[in-house]
């Protein structure tokens, strides 16, 4: 699987926007860009995919470089709930048949 | 969302013991997950299902085994468990229906202590 490169730790502040940045300069021109995260306690869960545009959901919007080897995740109004480890992922859409590859993600701090 | 259980939620064990987790889905999907993270990793993947019998080793198999012999169960056991065992186990269920979501859909864990 394709490396993706993220900073261990951010931190921002309540109500305001948040941008996660993922460095993935070898990625293949199949793979996706996934995002999860994991609240305190909890399993990962879904936030965001995309391939080569744009991509905006209710949870979040993710940039793609028009290269494609970086990608930023962009929580529009940062909540404390918010507060969490995301993790940028590559590959297939739905994955390999071999699950997703977990790097250690950044973990989000939300000061209220 | 894809109804997925694990059980027990929480267990402490001996070491030496044998362990089996239970992961339970709803909704038939072919592909099942055992992940194991622990302090400062990300999760790591223990072994995985593409269907009812089969199952491949993933990136940390060692010291555990697996059985699918439902589609709607996916059983991870410590043959003995060690210390070095002690984590928290997620499962996962790969959906490819909804290619909306991205994939992939994770159970709440169990937390696992080897004393």
């Amino acid at each position: 699987d394709a490396k993706t490169t993220q900073p261990n730790s951010m931190e921002s502040n309540e109500e305001e926007p948040v941008h996660l940045p993922c460095n993935h300069s070898t990625i293949s021109g199949t793979d996706y860009i996934h995002w999860y995260r994991q609240l305190p306690s909890q399993g990962p869960e879904y936030v965001i995919h995309g391939l080569t545009s744009n991509v905006n959901n209710r949870m979040a919007s993710l940039a793609i470089a028009e290269d494609r080897k970086s990608s930023t995740l962009i929580l529009h109004r940062a909540t404390l709930r918010d507060a969490a480890v995301y993790y940028c992922i590559l590959g297939l859409l739905g994955g390999g048949a071999d699950g997703l590859t977990f790097g250690k993600g950044t973990h989000l701090i939300i000061q209220p | 969302d894809a109804g997925i259980t694990q059980s027990p939620r929480h267990k402490v064990t001996e070491t030496g013991t044998p362990v089996t987790l239970r992961c339970h889905q709803t909704e038939n999907h072919r592909y099942m997950y055992w992940y194991r993270q622990d302090p400062g990793h990300g999760l790591r993947l223990i072994h995985y299902s593409y269907g009812v019998k089969d199952t491949d080793k993933g990136e940390v198999s060692d010291g555990y085994s697996v059985s699918r012999s439902k589609t709607e169960d996916f059983l991870l056991t410590l043959e003995s468990a060690t210390s070095s065992q002690t984590s928290v186990y997620f499962c996962a269920i790969r959906e490819i229906r909804d290619r909306r979501r991205g994939g992939y859909t994770f159970g709440s864990g169990t937390r696992l202590t080897v004393v």
